[in-house]
C-alpha cells in the first residue's frame, strides 16, 4: 500500500540536542511539506519541498532544518535552536508541487517532547 | 490576509443529532476550500474539497458542505452524527503556495 511512514512514533530531545525525524513516502509525490500542531493553534508550514534538492521557509522555519536528497525522503531536523520543540509534527505530501489546491496526504505524525 | 476562522473550538453532540461545523474565510479571489479530519495521535484525512460549481459538496463519511460567498462561509454538516466521528475538525483555504489552516473543532460525542 502507498502512503506516508513517519518516524519514530515518540521522539525526547534532551537539552542542546538535535534530533531527526523521518518521513518517507512511495506515493511518487513531487511535493512534501512539514507542519508543527500545538494544542488550539492548528497547524503551522515548517518547511516544504516542490521538487527534489530544494525547499523553502514556512512560517516558522526559525530552529528547524530540512533536505531533500531523494524524492521519497524530507527528513526534518529539530535542532538545539529551537527553545520550544514539544509539539506534534506532521509530514505531508501531494502529487505536485506550486498549486496550494492539491490534496494533501498526512503521515500519522511524531510526537516530540523535552526531558 | 489569507486566514480561516473556526469560532467554535469544541463541540459536543449526542449520537444520532445532526451537526454543523462554523467555517469563515479571508481571500481575495476565488477560493479553494477543504475540510480536513483527525483522530488522536493520527494524521489528517480529507473529507471533502470546494474548487469551483455545484456550492454544495459532498464528502466521505455522510459528510457535506456548503461554500457561500455571500457570508464568506463553508460551514460542514452531517444530518445523523455516529460515535466514531469524533475527532478534530480543520476547515482550511488554499493560499498563494500553501494550505492556510483554521485552529480546529474538537466534536465529542454523546452515546
Amino acid at each position: 500500500d502507498g502512503g506516508i511512514t513517519q518516524s519514530p512514533k515518540y521522539l525526547f530531545r534532551k537539552e542542546g540536542q538535535n534530533v531527526t525525524l523521518s518521513c518517507e513516502q512511495n506515493l511518487n509525490h513531487d511535493a512534501m511539506y512539514w507542519y508543527r500542531q500545538d494544542p488550539g493553534q492548528g497547524l503551522r508550514l515548517i518547511y516544504y519541498s516542490q521538487i527534489v534538492n530544494d525547499f523553502q521557509k514556512g512560517d516558522i522555519a526559525e530552529g528547524y532544518s530540512v533536505s531533500r536528497e531523494k524524492k521519497e525522503s524530507f527528513p526534518l531536523t529539530v535542532t538545539s535552536a529551537q527553545k520550544n520543540p514539544t509539539a506534534f509534527y506532521l509530514c505531508a505530501s501531494s502529487i505536485r508541487g506550486g498549486r496550494s489546491s492539491e490534496k494533501l496526504f498526512f503521515g500519522s505524525g511524531t510526537q516530540l517532547s523535552v526531558l | 490576509a489569507q486566514s480561516v476562522t473556526q469560532p467554535d473550538i469544541h463541540i459536543t453532540v449526542s449520537e444520532g443529532a445532526s451537526l454543523e461545523l462554523r467555517c469563515n474565510y479571508s481571500y481575495g479571489a476565488t477560493p479553494y476550500l477543504f475540510w480536513y479530519v483527525q483522530s488522536p495521535g493520527q494524521g489528517l484525512q480529507l473529507l471533502l474539497k470546494y474548487f469551483s460549481g455545484d456550492t454544495l459538496v459532498q464528502g466521505i463519511k455522510g459528510f457535506e458542505a456548503e461554500f457561500k460567498r455571500s457570508q464568506s462561509s463553508f460551514n460542514l454538516r452531517k444530518p445523523s452524527v455516529h460515535w466514531s466521528d469524533a475527532a478534530e475538525y480543520f476547515c482550511a483555504v488554499a493560499g498563494t503556495d500553501k494550505l492556510i489552516f483554521g485552529t480546529g473543532t474538537r466534536l465529542q460525542v454523546f452515546p
